[in-house]
């Protein structure tokens, strides 16, 4: 089993709506989790961590945790084109190096 | 700040060649990582380095690989000698680390291809 699970995707939505992107993980002494965007042919980029059960909300981003279900997703409100992209789950578990999901590619449409 | 900087950007090398990938980490992080990112594997850690001391290399594939960080301002990852299995994109990632958040950034990868 991988550390870290991800649906490679492609995962399509129209423009306007909400993407929804899920990870899971399986050391359950996991600590932070993180959010990566990574446009093709560029380096990932941090979107959010959270490390608390429940909701982080920034801008059109929402992270949400469940410890106990170990899983944590990735909502997109008001998805837009430029959002397309392959979005990386990451882990932290009591040492300080990121363990990364394969990652799910993003397609919004027009 | 400039960032991560990686060198060379791409690297088209015969197998069996010695590759030097480098990189310069943003000026006060205290960690540095080094990543290979394939399409099947996705995303792995190679090793990563706290205060120029490497802390762990589990994810180093083999012996053909080695990295140092000589200072807090310059890290290399050699491959000798490379093979075709070698080809993916090496990034280099810095970052501080406060409690338990951990923002990495990213520099923007040395694309590798081995013949």
């Amino acid at each position: 089993q991988k550390e870290v699970e991800q649906n490679s995707g492609p995962l399509s939505v129209p423009e306007g709506a909400i993407a929804s992107l899920n990870c899971t993980y399986s050391d359950r002494g996991s600590q932070s989790f993180f959010w990566y965007r990574q446009y093709s042919g560029k380096s990932p980029e941090l979107i959010m961590f959270i490390y608390s059960n429940g909701d982080k909300e920034d801008g059109r981003f929402t992270a949400q945790l469940n410890k106990a279900s170990q899983y944590v997703s990735l909502l997109i409100r008001d998805s837009q084109p430029s959002d397309s992209a392959t979005y990386l789950c990451a882990v932290i578990k009591n040492t300080d190096k990121l363990i990364f999901g394969t990652g799910t590619r993003l397609q919004v449409f027009p | 700040d400039a960032g991560v900087i990686q060198s060379p950007r791409h690297e088209v090398t015969e197998m069996g060649q010695e590759v030097t990938l480098r990189c310069k980490p943003i000026s006060g992080h205290d960690y540095l990582f080094w990543y290979r990112q394939t399409m099947m594997r996705g995303l792995e850690l190679l090793i990563y380095f706290n205060n120029n001391v490497p802390i762990d290399d589990s994810g180093m594939p083999e012996d053909r690989f080695s990295a140092k960080m000589p200072n807090a301002s310059f890290s290399t990852l050699k491959i000798q000698p490379s093979e075709p299995r070698d080809s993916a994109v090496y990034f280099c990632a810095s970052s501080f680390l406060r409690g338990d958040t951990d923002t990495q950034y990213f520099g923007p990868g040395t694309r590798l291809t081995v013949l």
